[in-house]
């Protein structure tokens, strides 16, 4: 069975940083592209990163190019989203997705969700 | 890169027939065969419902059928059920090498 469980979500001011991750278990982990999807409360779905099987390749979404970083550690099944320089429109319900592929594909399976409150 | 533009809302009673629709531009859904739909019920993850424009996972009802025509994709619910009273997504891969969602559209079941 898949299980995306992410962590390390919670309350910090303005300006500040936060780490997330995310461990898969089920699957063969190294071979799929991953992603993080947000969504604000009462909003939308928006893709924020993804990252490729090897970890080589990653990509962002405009509103967060330069300040949020995707990796993965393939020995830990784990990948993660460091985000630095948060400000207000970044609190959010952060998700960790299994790709249906390599690259920037769509996402099959989706953790539970990790909230993020950026406020002073 | 824009979202993707969905309505906010659409209903049907049940039995009925519903469709979704999703604009985009030829830099994302008029590009290319990578559109996607989620269904998200309230206080869950998002669940993929169609991908690569038609193509349905395994275990997904084959009620729920897409299509698209130039920068426009479509998802349609046939039969609508109770249970597909959620809020539903597209999502497309664009020219810059990442995915746009739409901004989603409330499927009420009257």
């Amino acid at each position: 069975e898949v299980q995306l469980v992410e962590s390390g979500g919670g309350l910090v001011q303005p300006g500040g940083s936060l780490r997330l991750s995310c461990a898969a278990s089920g699957f063969s982990f190294s071979t799929y592209g991953m992603s993080w999807v947000r969504q604000a409360p009462g909003k939308g779905l928006e893709w924020v990163a993804g990252i490729s099987d090897s970890g080589v390749i990653t990509s962002y979404a405009d509103s967060v190019q330069g300040r949020l970083t995707i990796s993965r550690d393939n020995s830990k099944n784990t990948v993660f989203l460091q985000m630095n320089s948060l400000t207000a429109e970044d609190s959010a319900v952060y998700y960790c997705a299994k790709n249906l592929a390599d690259g920037v594909s769509d996402s099959d399976y989706w953790g539970q969700g990790a909230l993020v409150t950026v406020s002073s | 890169q824009s979202a993707l533009t969905q309505p906010a809302s659409v209903s049907g009673s049940p039995g009925q027939s519903i469709t979704i629709s999703c604009t985009g531009t030829s830099s994302d859904v008029g590009g290319y065969n990578y559109v996607s739909w989620y269904q998200q019920h309230p206080g869950k993850a998002p669940k993929l419902m169609i991908y690569d424009v038609n193509y349905r996972p395994s275990g997904v009802s084959n009620r729920f059928s897409g299509s698209k025509s130039g920068n426009t994709a479509s998802l349609t619910i046939s039969g609508l059920q109770a249970e597909d009273e959620a809020d539903y997504y597209c999502n497309s891969y664009t020219t810059s090498n990442i995915r746009v969602f739409g901004g989603g559209t409330k499927l009420t079941v009257l």
